[in-house]
């Protein structure tokens, strides 16, 4: 079946703009998860949706960072007036339980 | 919160060769320890995973280990062949939590 699905693969912005990134999730899978994952580094965790809960948005960095997830399904995580640090490929990933999680292929974003 | 360490940062073996990679975790509480591989351009896909409950865990050329009272958990991968060439991921989970914790990487290179 398809996978997790994740919109723009490339994006490349000018520092203050804002911008929004897409995560369809495996159909069913209740849990999504966004990350962070910054060259040559580990994966930065940034917020967790689960059902109709509230999210765990413990791991967003500041405020110029949010998402949301519509009707329990596609979420859009967005950056507003980006840094150059914000630069960094934004996983996003599912899972039908607390587990096992089931990555896209991520969305490159380059802030000139 | 957890801090997860993970060594090496590459590794590079002849085809045939086994590879070995290790993972510290610090907090006791963690009981679930994912396995992520990651090709180049695409996302981390789990390979294999272990439960607090179980000292080992093995599937075809692929083994983890798990040591509750060290705190440590590695990945063993026999008669290694190109295409596991990629960088490898290890994690740790707290409980029921939301959040996964997430090792630095290891370049593994598999040399034909």
């Amino acid at each position: 079946g398809a996978g997790v699905s994740q919109s723009p693969s490339n994006k490349v912005t000018e520092k203050g703009k804002d911008v929004e990134l897409r995560c369809d999730p495996i159909s069913g899978h209740t849990a999504l998860y966004w990350y962070r994952q910054r060259l040559g580094q580990g994966l930065e965790f940034l917020i967790y949706f689960q059902g109709n809960s509230a999210p765990d948005k413990s791991g967003l960095p500041s405020d110029r960072f949010s998402a949301e997830r519509t009707g329990g399904s596609v979420s859009t995580l967005t950056i507003q007036r980006t840094q150059q640090e914000d630069s960094a490929v934004y996983l996003c990933a599912s899972s039908p339980r607390r587990r096992e999680q089931y990555f896209g292929p991520g969305t490159r974003l380059t802030v000139t | 919160g957890e801090n997860v360490e993970q060594h090496p940062s590459t590794l590079s073996v002849q085809e045939g060769d086994s590879a070995v990679i290790k993972c510290t975790y610090s907090d006791s509480a963690s009981n679930y320890f994912p396995w992520y591989k990651q090709e180049l351009g695409k996302g981390p896909q789990l390979i294999i995973d272990i439960r607090s409950n179980v000292g080992e865990k093995k599937d075809q050329r692929i083994a983890v280990t798990l040591n509750k009272t060290a705190k440590h958990f590695s990945l063993h991968i026999t008669e290694t062949q190109p295409e596991d060439s990629a960088v490898y991921f290890c994690a740790a989970s707290i409980g029921f939590g939301n959040q996964f914790y997430f090792g630095t990487g290891t370049s593994l290179t598999v040399i034909p």
